[in-house]
């Protein structure tokens, strides 16, 4: 089945602590994304990467890190620097960057 | 700056009715525009896609129409079931920019 992978579902963070949150994608595509999504709050674009090895911060970019090493995977990583990390992850991949987008089922990052 | 409403934001309708969701996007110059369905904790299901030289696509009982000059989109759902019920987002790819620009959403709940 082609399609995008996240992981974990749930994710539970303990305060400055780093995590990872795992996106991969069979699909083919060259363009990646990730949006966090907040209630009441439309999706907001934090990464984004056209081609491998390469990646351009989106809108609200501070306190995230990505790599893209490998065109299948598109990894994010919440550094303690992210004040407010609570919140729905969503991963997403389309062949170009204003072709269809095609996401994943998401990650929920909880801080505790 | 691109901005995406949804109105209405939340739709309550009895089983078997056709109904319409709206969106409405401030920039008219824009590649395409992407229907999607969330479900409760899950990620993003792409309905249609509407390339700016179209002005509607179809699916099964799912038809969208995209009027950019006056910058409207509508979902058109025919004879709605239980199973529709979910939140359907809009969202746009401008012109000149590397994103998709979402809309809050409708939340549509179909009563049996």
């Amino acid at each position: 089945d082609g399609g995008i992978t996240q992981s974990p579902k749930y994710l539970f963070r303990k305060e400055g602590q780093n995590v990872t949150l795992s996106c991969e994608q069979n699909l083919n595509h060259d363009a990646m994304y990730w949006y966090r999504q907040d209630p009441g709050q439309g999706l907001r674009l934090i990464y984004y990467s056209q081609i491998v090895n390469d990646f351009q911060k989106g809108d609200i970019a501070e306190g995230y890190s990505v790599s893209r090493e490998k065109k299948e995977s598109f990894p994010l990583t919440v550094t303690s620097a992210q004040k407010n990390p609570t919140a729905f992850y969503l991963c997403a991949s389309s062949k170009g960057l204003n072709t269809e987008a095609f996401f994943g089922q998401g990650t929920r990052l909880t801080v505790v | 700056k691109q901005e995406v409403t949804q109105i209405p934001a939340a739709l309550s309708v009895p089983e078997g009715e056709n109904l319409v969701l709206n969106c409405s996007f401030t920039d008219s110059a824009i590649y395409n525009l992407q229907w999607f369905r969330q479900d409760p904790g899950k990620g993003l299901t792409s309905l249609l896609l509407i390339q700016s030289s179209q002005r509607e696509q179809t699916s099964g009982r799912l038809n969208a129409s995209l009027d950019k000059s006056s910058g409207r989109s509508t979902l058109y759902i025919a004879a709605s079931q239980p199973g529709d019920s979910a939140t359907y987002l809009c969202a746009v790819f401008t012109s000149g920019t590397y994103k998709y620009i979402f809309g809050t959403g409708t939340r549509l709940k179909v009563l049996a």
